[in-house]
């Protein structure tokens, strides 16, 4: 199976703050990359598909990179409705897999 | 609107068995590939398995291999989980989640509890 490791697992930032996770997978995944975002209580909503393609509706304050193994998701301008659970997710096997999560916290 | 509702969520023995299901609604049920995820409390998210448009190809973690069946009725657009021989560490959190044409989980139900305790 396809191992996805994110970093860090947790962090916290201040509103207006820029905001980078990272997604490694442990083999090549080409750019068969999403990220999700749940926040407390709710289940998890898509964020960016394809690596890089942000899904209808979502700010573009969040956007993604990444090809390969390595993948950044960023927020550029952290809100503070981001707060919640951010999960990365290879979609390259059938046999899906996330990362552990990072959750973000505001000071 | 796109609607997943579980149901069939309870309180089980170890060794014992649950069937969930999925009503969607709001698309064309039959044209997308399905999966469950599901999310032990306070942890992270995990794949549990996936069937194909029209279910002639099921996919599954090494987890649940050989004990959790996916399966699916087109004509009633509703998605189900045959899980026998539960143990304690499949209490969580089960979502019914769509696939989108991208590879990506689009859309996902509000999600059903599985609690596995003598």
């Amino acid at each position: 199976d396809i191992q996805m490791t994110q970093s860090p697992s947790s962090l916290s930032a201040s509103v207006g703050d820029r905001v980078t996770i990272t997604c490694r997978a442990s083999q090549n995944i080409a750019s068969y990359l999403n990220w999700y975002q749940q926040t407390p209580g709710k289940a998890p909503k898509l964020l960016i598909y394809s690596a890089a393609i942000l899904e209808t509706g979502v700010p573009p304050r969040f956007s993604g990179s990444g090809f390969g193994t390595d993948f950044t998701l960023i927020i550029s301008m952290v809100q503070p409705e981001d707060v919640g659970t951010y999960y990365c997710q290879q979609s390259f096997s059938a046999l899906f897999t996330f990362g552990q999560g990072t959750r973000l916290e505001i000071k | 609107e796109v609607r997943l509702l579980e149901s069939g969520a309870g309180l089980v023995q170890p060794g014992g068995s649950l069937r969930l299901s999925c009503a969607a609604s709001g698309f064309t049920f039959s044209t997308f590939a399905m999966n469950w995820v599901r999310q032990t409390p306070g942890k992270g998210l995990e794949w549990v398995s996936g069937i194909s448009e029209i279910g002639d190809r099921t996919y599954y973690a090494d987890a649940v291999k050989g004990r959790f069946t996916i399966s699916r009725d087109n004509p009633k657009s509703t998605l189900y989980l045959q899980m026998n021989s539960l143990r304690g560490d499949d209490t969580a959190r089960y979502y019914c989640v769509k696939t989108s044409g991208k590879a990506s989980f689009d859309y996902w139900g509000q999600g059903t509890l599985v609690t596995v305790s003598s």
